[in-house]
């Protein structure tokens, strides 16, 4: 079955405990990237990944990092999460950059203490 | 103001009913997405369209690119489509960037 996982699915943390949220693709696609979703502001981009060590910055990249060092994996670092990252995180990968469908993986909900 | 916004915010329906949500954007696109998050759930790609329309089971999405408006109609609704209704739009920039709307919460009552 198609499909993006993350792990893990909720996760309460304290301020500065780095943590890593994982991200995995079976559908060999090129792109990848992460979102944040907050009430009222909809979802939006913190970093994406056009191939294996290929990655830049989304609209809010501030206080995360990512790698891509396989083309199915896409982790999201925190190296030192804040309270302001408390939110709801979306890993989504697509085959091309454009024009193709975008599956997302099922959420992960961090609270930042 | 945003680049892409959806109506209403929010909105409740009697089972059987047909609904409609609407999206509007100001920017160029590729592409418009409409996407289903059922509460506590990940996110689902409904339809992805640059033109016309397309048709899913009660699911039908139309397009209309002068205008710069999408409409996702669902037909004969039933308690499962209850769920936010998320419209996002590719740039085409080179990127799989989407920009999105802040959702469509959809309620429907048997």
């Amino acid at each position: 079955e198609a499909q993006v996982t993350q792990n893990p699915r909720y996760l309460i943390t304290v301020t500065g405990k780095k943590l890593t949220v994982t991200c995995s693709q079976n559908m060999n696609h090129e792109y990848m990237s992460w979102y944040r979703q907050d009430p009222g502001l909809g979802l939006r981009q913190i970093y994406y990944s056009m191939n294996v060590e290929v990655t830049d910055k989304g609209d809010v990249p501030e206080g995360y990092k990512v790698s891509r060092k396989e083309k199915r994996n896409f982790p999201l670092i925190l190296e030192s999460p804040s309270p302001n990252q408390t939110s709801l995180y979306f890993c989504a990968s697509s085959f091309e950059p454009m024009n193709t469908e975008a599956f997302f993986g099922q959420g992960t909900r961090l609270t930042v203490v | 103001k945003n680049e892409v916004e959806q109506s209403p915010q929010n909105l409740t329906a009697q089972e059987g009913e047909f609904i409609t949500i609407n999206c509007s954007y100001s920017v160029g696109i590729s592409a418009l997405h409409w996407l289903q998050q059922h509460p506590g759930g990940g996110i689902v790609s409904l339809f992805m369209l640059s033109s016309g329309k397309k048709k899913h089971g009660r699911l039908i999405a139309t397009i209309n690119i002068q205008e710069k408006h999408s409409s996702l109609h669902i037909t004969a609704s039933h308690p499962r489509d209850s769920a936010v209704y998320i419209c996002a739009v590719s740039r085409g920039e080179g990127t799989d960037k989407l920009i999105f709307g802040t959702g469509t919460r959809l309620q429907v009552f048997p």
